[in-house]
């Protein structure tokens, strides 16, 4: 079946240094999402991304859509203790509807 | 507007009990989610109510978890004769549409509720 997989699992990181999570699905999306889970709570959506190759910025976080829309990832510049929490990327399910494949997630520790 | 919201925050219970964890979505919102997240792991889906579809209960783990969802709004997981296998976060999503938006290619923002940390002693 469909898999969503996101590398690094961890990262450790200096406050002030840069960050970036990858994401990569074994089929075609036709669109992906980012969430943001922080320590005790619950995900957030951040951002959809739907056409190849789209890339979109918030701030400090640039989300970029590969060319195949098979990967996806996520920077952030010059991170900073707020950024602490675990990203996950999700592509909609083949299956049906609005069901979501969420990759394992990216674990964000920045270190002041 | 009012979030998603789930009851209890936090449940205990002894091993072989039924529990039974409730999920208030947002007033409108098709389509329903219940998904399972262990310490630091990532998200289990568990079923998907789609409208007045059948839900999608491919991910429920074995016959003791069942869910429910009442005139297309609240929505019960139960889980029978619990093991302390079952300790985790139960996380409840809702979005707007059960469908994908026509033509556009992009899927509907999930909207997690707090969740409920259950524990099996």
């Amino acid at each position: 079946g469909q898999q969503v997989m996101q590398i690094p699992q961890y990262q450790h990181v200096q406050e002030g240094e840069d960050f970036t999570t990858y994401c990569n699905s074994s089929t075609t999306l036709s669109n992906i999402q980012w969430y943001k889970q922080r320590p005790g709570g619950h995900p957030v959506f951040l951002i959809q991304l739907v056409k190849s190759g789209e890339v979109k910025k918030q701030k400090r976080l640039t989300f970029q859509f590969g060319e195949a829309k098979k990967n996806s990832s996520l920077h952030i510049t010059a991170t900073q203790t707020t950024d602490v929490g675990t990203y996950f990327c999700a592509g909609p399910n083949n299956n049906a509807g609005n069901m979501l494949t969420f990759g394992g997630g990216t674990r964000l520790m920045v270190k002041p | 507007g009012a979030g998603v919201s789930q009851s209890p925050s936090n449940k205990v219970t002894e091993k072989g009990k039924d529990v039974e964890l409730r999920c208030d979505p947002i007033s409108g919102h098709t389509a329903l989610y219940w998904y399972r997240q262990s310490l630091g792991q990532g998200l289990e889906f568990l079923i998907y109510f789609q409208g007045n579809s059948a839900p999608d209960k491919s991910g429920l783990p074995s016959d003791r978890f069942s869910a429910e969802r009442t005139g297309g709004s609240v929505s019960t997981l139960t889980i029978q004769r619990t093991q302390q296998e079952d300790s985790a976060v139960y996380l409840c999503a809702s979005s707007l549409r059960a469908r994908g938006l026509a033509g556009g290619g992009g899927t509907d923002t999930q909207y997690f509720g707090p969740g409920t940390r259950l524990t099996v002693l």
